[in-house]
């Protein structure tokens, strides 16, 4: 069965400019996760949907960030315009129902770099 | 307000000795706790889960943890280390939200292992 697939693995790019990271979650999982990781940190939860519902997104900061699940299947995050704090691992996951069991399943991550 | 401590940023073992990884939370209510391992480049794997009932739960690749109330502590034990457990291990507590999926996790313990 295949995993959690994030796209691209790693970005470069100059601030002010957008980027977007795409999701495919395991099939069957209804809940999808956006976290972020920054350097020597642990992950902090931005937004949780559950199906294509954007369920929990107190962490994520709507000025520049927005992310969607328009099917409730693959889920894009996108930040407009980039800043140089912005540098960090943006880590997907996904579960059966709200983390049912208690196991979420991570994607191998997307690094971004903003220059 | 939750948080996760895991007071040691770095520790080495030798190949074969003991390991102890700490964790102390801070939650309301009854919690929801787990240990992630991330190898380098790689998402985070679950290695063990404590929801309620016995207090010492295994975990996959022999690794075991004990939930102590009065402590607030989960800590990760394993008693004979193999150089493939070095990675970054993150301690988290789950559930706030009404979603045991919300993880908030630990800042993360990164585990040498001598030869």
């Amino acid at each position: 069965e295949a995993g959690v697939v994030q796209s691209p693995r790693y970005k470069i790019i100059e601030k002010k400019q957008p980027v977007a990271f795409w999701c495919n979650p395991i099939s069957g999982h209804n809940t999808l996760y956006w976290y972020l990781q920054n350097l020597g940190q642990g992950p902090e939860l931005l937004i949780r949907y559950e199906n294509e519902e954007a369920v929990d997104d107190s962490q994520l900061p709507k000025d520049r960030f927005s992310a969607e699940r328009l099917k409730g299947v693959d889920s894009t995050l996108k930040i407009q315009p980039a800043e140089l704090g912005d540098s960090a691992v943006y880590l997907c996951a996904s579960s059966l129902g709200q983390g049912a069991n208690g196991e979420l399943f991570f994607g191998e991550g997307s690094r971004l770099t903003v220059l | 307000a939750q948080s996760v401590t895991q007071p040691d940023i770095h520790i080495t073992v030798s190949e074969g000795a003991s390991l102890e990884l700490r964790c102390n939370y801070s939650y309301g209510a009854t919690p929801y706790l787990f240990w992630y391992v991330q190898s380098p480049g790689q998402g985070l794997q679950l290695l063990l889960k404590y929801f309620s009932g016995d207090t010492l739960v295994q975990g996959i690749k022999g690794f075991e943890a004990e939930f102590k109330r009065s402590q607030s502590s989960f800590n990760l034990r394993k008693p004979s280390v193999h150089w493939s457990d070095a990675a970054e291990y993150f301690c988290a507590v789950g559930g706030y939200g009404g979603s045991q999926g919300n993880l908030i996790f630990g800042k993360g313990t990164k585990l040498s292992v001598k030869p």
